[in-house]
């Protein structure tokens, strides 16, 4: 069964540049989520989307953006990168797809280091 | 004080034994989430709950609406169980709000 993916796995930049995570649900799943989590801290609620709208907001900086494109996969755009954006960050996807309807299945994540 | 506390914060257990992880919230929900965190970092989803008892394979999961209180028990534990349990619960937006985590370590 497809997962929910995320690219890159893996991504390391330096403070001030900018990067960008992509997330793409599982098919048929119209809603994503990101979260982000420290280095041991839980993961804290960034933003979602449901049919390319931004339908939550919770403690995303103002440096970060996101959207939802037609085909449901979502970007999150971070910029003038700092050290304290070194996180894991995950998406999760929803729907009425394959698996239980509207429970939230998460990708792998993102791991970003900032130097 | 957290929305979502989990007890116990860190767990070791010998092979075969019965685990318990507890799970109180503050806040109403419409659902509760149990995850689980491997050391590599994915989060895989156990099991959502809105009411009484759930079971997968050697996992059950169990909620008290009323007392705002949810379990996760492991039966006959292995060591490929340990990891990072995290309870994590639902309002009415969608966005989860997470516990602080348990970690369990079980040995052979």
């Amino acid at each position: 069964a497809a997962g929910v993916i995320q690219s890159p796995r893996h991504l390391i930049k330096e403070k001030r540049e900018t990067a960008t995570l992509k997330c793409y649900p599982i098919p048929r799943h119209d809603t994503v989520y990101w979260y982000q989590q420290g280095p041991g801290q839980d993961p804290q609620f960034l933003i979602s989307f449901y049919e390319k709208m931004q339908s939550d907001k919770g403690s995303i900086p103002d440096r970060f953006s996101a959207q939802q494109f037609s085909d449901y996969h979502s970007e999150l755009n971070m910029s003038s990168l700092e050290l304290g954006d070194s996180a894991l960050y995950f998406c999760a996807s929803s729907g009425l797809g394959q698996g239980i309807p509207y429970e939230q299945y998460f990708g792998p994540g993102t791991r970003l280091t900032v130097t | 004080k957290n929305e979502v506390e989990q007890s116990p914060q860190n767990l070791t257990a010998q092979e075969g034994e019965f685990i318990t992880i507890n799970c109180s919230y503050s806040v109403g929900i419409s659902a509760l989430h149990w995850l689980q965190q491997h050391p590599g970092g994915g989060i895989v989803s156990l099991f959502m709950l809105s009411s009484g008892k759930k079971k997968h394979g050697r996992l059950i999961a169990t909620i008290n609406i009323q007392e705002k209180h949810s379990s996760l028990h492991i039966t006959a534990s292995h060591p490929r169980d340990s990891a990072v349990y995290i309870c994590a619960v639902r309002q009415n937006t969608d966005k989860l709000i997470f516990g602080t985590g348990t970690r369990l370590q079980v040995f052979p």
